[in-house]
């Protein structure tokens, strides 16, 4: 496809268990970031992969959140043990060139929702 | 220290009418990007302009236009002619050149509602 793709769209899971988001950026985009929105918030910024190196997982709130991108196009999103605070949509972006000040183009993300 | 303030939370107004949401911004650095982003109902955020810190010409693109003054430190974004179509939140965001991070630093966004 043209854009950037995420899936599940919707992922419901019980306090506890392990979830996988899925991200296909953009073919060709070198940068790759996951990004967290709460509802009416701005993005918060997770993790950035250049290719297949991961420059970047200051963001990333706890040991329980992980992320992998090993050959440099799919990007997957692992939260381990989910808390109902992880309940949040999850916004994958991708860029052209490895450098952050150029425009990110956005997935429609994936609301997790945490009972 | 990096910030990106929208101050108005949410703007609502008739169609037609022509509404300017204001972004500050504060940056230490010389070098820096500046960003536009808008998220429809749908929640997909939807890149609209890139401008760096050297580059203070306005832009205008259709009904959208954007005024860039480094001397306020601001970016601020007109929609003209405003239609149902562009209601949506409104992101700005920085980027500095120089940081050794890779965040784009975002403010909290304008929710701005269209009435037909």
């Amino acid at each position: 496809g043209a854009g950037v793709s995420q899936s599940p769209r919707y992922k419901v899971a019980k306090r506890g268990q392990d979830v996988a988001l899925r991200c296909d950026p953009i073919s060709g985009h070198v940068s790759l970031f996951w990004y967290q929105q709460a509802l009416g918030q701005g993005p918060e910024f997770l993790t950035y992969f250049q290719n297949e190196a991961q420059l970047d997982k200051s963001g990333l709130p706890s040991d329980r959140f992980f992320a992998e991108r090993p050959e440099g196009s799919v990007s997957t999103l692992k939260i381990q043990r989910t808390q109902q605070e992880d309940s949040a949509v999850y916004l994958c972006a991708s860029s052209l060139v490895g450098l952050r000040t150029y425009e990110q183009y956005f997935g429609p993300g994936t609301r997790l929702t945490v009972t | 220290a990096q910030k990106v303030t929208q101050a108005q939370t949410e703007i609502s107004v008739v169609e037609k009418e022509d509404v300017t949401l204001d972004c500050v911004y504060e940056t230490r650095d010389t070098t820096y990007y500046l960003f536009w982003y808008k998220q429809p109902p749908s929640g997909e955020l939807v890149f609209l302009i890139r401008r760096n810190s050297f580059d203070e010409q306005n832009e205008i693109s259709g009904r959208y236009s954007w005024n860039f003054q480094k001397s306020t430190s601001s970016f601020n974004f007109t929609i003209t002619a405003s239609q149902v179509v562009d209601s949506a939140v409104y992101f700005c965001a920085l980027s500095e050149a120089e940081d050794s991070n890779y965040q784009l630093i975002w403010g909290a966004g304008t929710k701005l509602i269209i009435k037909p």
